[in-house]
């Protein structure tokens, strides 16, 4: 049972580059969460899903998107990195919403230059 | 929307002292109030929660308490030790609609000196 797994762990963008983050949970959770960490500003929630084939807005959507083809996976797109998403990103899942454990991936270190 | 402010953000203590972390939220209607503590180069980890039906929840050396009409609540931590150096971080939500989400402080280093 791995849990919740991330990929990449790190990565360097240039300004204007995409990428694709992948996360995946093998717990059988509905929802999934994607969030950004920076400094002094605690865990920030960029999008998430209530089920598969569902997303919706979290606080920070803009410059990213997501898709849940998979009940067990959710990605997190950047189409065109900035360096404002220079950050660490943490992928988060649990059985129902708000009221239970959230468990969290070990995180991806981006860095867009 | 909800609002969890968090103090201190920084703590430093001596090994075998206590810590205490405080939260405040803005959402009366909040009810379930989780700690998750981040050691360096992971992610955050549920280590105790708490829900508005009670006051005082214990689990060997933390508790947390919960005052819902000053709508705060506090991390507890007694004989610290090194390994309970860490961030932690607070958050609170709400059942019912909006219930699919956690607002979260933003963090408290804490770190216990040998």
């Amino acid at each position: 049972n791995a849990g919740v797994t991330q990929t990449p762990k790190f990565r360097v963008l240039k300004t204007g580059q995409s990428m694709t983050l992948l996360c995946a949970q093998d717990m059988n959770h509905e929802y999934m969460y994607w969030y950004r960490q920076d400094p002094g500003m605690g865990l920030r929630l960029i999008h998430y899903s209530v089920g598969e084939g569902t997303t919706a807005k979290g606080e920070v959507p803009d410059g990213y998107n997501v898709s849940r083809l998979k009940k067990q996976n959710f990605l997190l797109g950047l189409e065109s990195a900035a360096p404002s998403q220079t950050s660490v990103y943490f992928c988060a899942s649990n059985l129902a919403g708000g009221q239970y454990e959230q468990y969290f991936g070990p995180g991806t270190r981006l860095t867009v230059t | 929307g909800e609002n969890v402010e968090q103090h201190p953000s920084t703590l430093s203590v001596q090994e075998g002292d206590s810590a205490v972390i405080k939260c405040t939220y803005s959402d009366s209607a909040s009810n379930y109030f989780p700690w998750y503590k981040q050691e360096l180069g992971k992610g955050p980890q549920l280590i105790i929660d708490i829900r508005s039906n009670v006051g005082e929840k214990k689990d060997q050396r933390i508790a947390v308490t919960l005052n819902k009409t000053a709508k705060h609540f506090s991390l507890h931590i007694t004989e610290t030790q090194p390994e309970d150096s860490a961030v932690y971080f607070c958050a609170a939500s709400k059942s019912g609609g909006s219930n699919y989400k956690l607002t979260f402080g933003k963090g408290t280093l804490l770190t216990v000196n040998p």
